[in-house]
């Protein structure tokens, strides 16, 4: 299995323009996610999806679209880019969506550093 | 909303000492759970170890272990003879377990082990 994967690894951008992060998954796993990561700060959640066709907002998802239209695939999209949007973008995915009690580990990608100018 | 406290930005000890790093949450839910990362400069993410807050037992991974204390809100990271490739950033995270709204995470420990 290739896990997690995203694609580009690195990204740099002028303001205004747009562009789709990607991640995909072979491991079948239902929830997948993204997050991003700001220096001096935890990872933040920007939106999530229990499965195909079905996604929904995190803390911080202005900016920012997403569609799940497979298992394997939920690309991120920034519509404009902006210079407050420069953060590294990580995709997580797990087996089941989270539910009262079990709860799946979830696995990483490897992230994607995108820079705003 | 819950969050994660992370109060030490960094720390340094001597390999083969003993670590220990500290979180604190606030949460009003019962059913939750707790998790602590390692990134190294590599920027990947890896689970150390993770506690079920229905359980009074606390977590064990080889060299890891956590001290879970529900009513404090507290969840510390122990680290016995610690190595040079502990050196990370540590992140200690939550998730409830009644909804799919992700990790809340801490801002992290830089852990440095010296030589």
């Amino acid at each position: 299995n290739a896990g997690v994967t995203q694609t580009p690894k690195f990204q740099v951008l002028k303001t205004g323009q747009s562009m789709t992060l990607q991640c995909a998954q072979d491991m079948n796993h239902e929830y997948m996610s993204w997050y991003r990561q700001d220096p001096g700060m935890g990872l933040r959640l920007i939106h999530y999806s229990v499965g195909a066709g079905i996604t929904d907002q995190g803390e911080v998802p202005n900016g920012y679209n997403v569609s799940r239209s497979t298992t394997e695939d939920f690309p991120l999209r920034l519509l404009s880019a902006a210079p407050s949007q420069t953060s590294v973008y990580f995709c997580a995915s797990s087996y089941r969506p989270p539910a009262a009690g079990q709860r799946d580990e979830q696995y990483f990608g490897p992230g994607t550093r995108l820079t705003v100018t | 909303a819950q969050t994660v406290t992370q109060s030490q930005p960094e720390m340094s000890v001597q390999e083969a000492e003993t670590v220990t790093l500290s979180c604190t949450y606030d949460t009003s839910e019962n059913n939750y759970y707790l998790f602590w990362y390692k990134q190294p400069p590599s920027r990947q993410m890896i689970l150390v170890i993770r506690q079920e807050a229905y359980k009074q037992q606390n977590a064990t991974e080889n060299r890891f272990s956590v001290n879970f204390q529900k009513a404090a809100k507290s969840f510390s990271l122990k680290i016995s003879d610690s190595q040079l490739g502990d050196t990370a950033m540590y992140f200690c995270a939550f998730i409830s377990g009644g909804g799919a709204d992700g990790l809340t995470f801490g801002k992290g420990t830089h852990l440095i082990i010296q030589p």
